[in-house]
C-alpha cells in the first residue's frame, strides 16, 4: 500500500456541471477527512468518515456538495452545479482511529478549475 | 474554537543560513501542534508534531519546533536550510478528543535563495 490515492489529479469543468473526486485511503485505516485549499491558504476541513459513517461536516459543505464512503473503503466527493469558488484542491486524508503516533497522511489532492 | 497564526506569508533565506517560520494559535483547551510541508502541487507531509512531553520536537529533513505554552507559540526552526527545503509550511492544531480535524495556519512560504 503506498498511501493515500486521489482521482483525478486535475479536473477542468464549466460552470455549471457536476463533478465527482474519488480517494483511496490507506487501506487499514478507519478515518477518512476531506479538505478543501484555496490559492494561498492552508486547508479548511470539510468532513470526515469513521469507517462508512459520515461524522461531521463543516458549515463550507453547502448542500451542493456531498460525499460518501461505502462500505468504509473508498470515498467519494460530488460537487453539483460547480460554481467558480468552487475552484480549489481538494485533500483527502486517513488515519487509524486509537493510534498512538496520531498517524495522518495526506493525498496529493485533486486541483479543481471551474471556468 | 481554536485558530492559528502564521506571522510570515513569505520568508526569504540564503542557503545554509538558519530559518525560523513562527506560529502562533489559540484555543481554550490543550492542543496537539503539527507542521506540514507541501511541495508544488502535492499534498502535505507531515514533518513534526506535538502530542505530550518534551516541548522540544524533532522531525524529518534536520527541523525542530519548541512549543511554548505560556505564548501559545510552536516555532519552526532549521539550523541549515537548504535548495530543497523551498517549499511552503503550514501549521496546524488539533484538540485532543475531537475528530481529530486539523486547523491550518494560512502558510508560510519559505524559498531558499543559492
Amino acid at each position: 500500500d503506498t498511501g493515500v490515492s486521489q482521482d483525478p489529479r486535475h479536473k477542468i469543468t464549466k460552470r455549471g456541471q457536476n463533478v465527482t473526486f474519488r480517494c483511496d485511503p490507506i487501506s487499514e485505516h478507519n478515518r477518512l477527512y476531506w479538505y478543501r485549499q484555496t490559492l494561498g491558504q492552508g486547508p479548511e476541513f470539510l468532513t470526515y468518515f469513521q469507517n462508512e459513517a459520515q461524522l461531521e461536516k463543516s458549515r463550507l459543505l453547502s448542500d451542493r456538495f456531498s460525499a460518501e464512503r461505502p462500505k468504509g473503503s473508498f470515498s467519494t466527493l460530488e460537487i453539483q452545479r460547480t460554481e467558480q469558488g468552487d475552484s480549489a484542491m481538494y485533500l483527502c486524508a486517513s488515519s487509524l482511529d486509537g493510534t498512538v503516533n496520531y498517524g495522518y497522511t495526506f493525498g496529493s489532492g485533486t486541483r479543481l478549475t471551474v471556468v | 474554537a481554536q485558530s492559528v497564526t502564521q506571522l510570515d506569508s513569505q520568508v526569504p533565506v540564503f542557503e545554509e543560513a538558519p530559518v525560523e517560520l513562527r506560529c502562533n494559535y489559540s484555543s481554550s483547551v490543550s492542543v496537539y501542534l503539527f507542521w506540514y510541508v507541501q511541495y508544488p502541487n502535492q499534498g502535505l507531509q507531515l514533518l513534526l508534531k506535538y502530542l505530550s512531553g518534551s516541548t522540544l520536537v524533532k522531525g524529518i529533513n534536520g527541523f525542530e519546533a519548541e512549543f511554548n505554552k505560556s505564548q501559545t507559540s510552536f516555532h519552526l526552526r532549521k539550523p541549515s536550510v537548504h535548495i530543497s527545503d523551498t517549499a511552503e509550511y503550514f501549521c496546524a492544531v488539533s484538540e485532543p478528543g475531537s475528530a481529530r480535524q486539523l486547523t491550518f495556519g494560512s502558510g508560510t512560504q519559505l524559498t531558499v535563495l543559492p
